[in-house]
């Protein structure tokens, strides 16, 4: 079965500190792979994806991704968290662009 | 670029009345719209696609009847969820993606419409 696992509901970090939220996929071909981020009250935006080529995405707000085949992972890093970085953040995959299977989703909890 | 908006942002409701929530995309032509359905601490479940001037395709386990989606024109789509009970309490989000440009090849989300039924 298609499925996606985001295996931390909640992280704290200290803002400066660097960041990974783990992404884990059950897909029967290399699937499409996005980040996404949801702030409280507003709707999802997206933060970066990987159709095709280099393994290593950068996208917006310092954030990157590394796909990863023979861990079928998708782990997003930062290298120095932000206050502003507080929020819901969703992986998600599919065969192409339209029908995503999200995952739980990781909240992330930034203190000064 | 590529934002799209919902209205209403919440609802609420009495039980067995209808709700209809809009979904436009702002600056782009969404040929294809989804919606979406989110549970509390749970993730996104697809529940229908549309395409402009098309039927919409539901996922499976989602009542057609109940939820009526309509995908009039390049920048509309509405969700009437007809006769309203309390376990359609949802946060219901669209997206849209578009046939050019930055909007082809990925979906944006507007911002959620909290439907509470009474």
């Amino acid at each position: 079965a298609q499925s996606v696992t985001q295996p931390d509901i909640h992280i704290t970090v200290s803002e400066g500190a660097s960041l990974e939220l783990r992404c884990n996929y059950s897909y029967g071909a290399t699937p499409y792979l996005f980040w996404y981020v949801q702030s409280p009250g507003q709707g999802l935006q997206l933060l970066l994806k990987y159709f095709s080529g280099d393994t290593l995405v950068q996208g917006i707000k310092g954030f990157e991704a590394e796909f990863k085949r023979s861990q079928s992972s998708f782990n997003l890093r930062k290298p120095s968290v932000h206050w502003s970085d507080a929020a819901e953040y969703f992986c998600a995959v599919g065969a192409n662009t339209d029908k995503l299977i999200f995952g739980t989703g990781t909240r992330l909890q930034v203190f000064p | 670029g590529a934002v799209v908006s919902q209205h209403p942002s919440w609802v609420i409701c009495k039980s067995g009345t209808s709700v209809k929530i809009e979904c436009r995309s702002l600056d782009f032509q969404a040929t294809t719209m989804f919606w979406y359905r989110q549970f509390p601490k749970q993730s996104l479940m697809l529940m229908a696609t549309s395409n402009e001037g098309s039927k919409a395709t539901y996922e499976q386990g989602v009542e057609k009847d109940k939820f009526l989606i309509n995908h009039a024109s390049l920048t509309l789509s509405t969700l009437t969820v007809t006769s309203a009970h309390p376990e359609d309490s949802s946060f219901y989000i669209c997206s849209a993606r578009g046939n050019s440009g930055r909007a082809q090849d990925t979906q944006y989300f507007g911002p959620g419409t909290r439907l509470t039924v009474l």
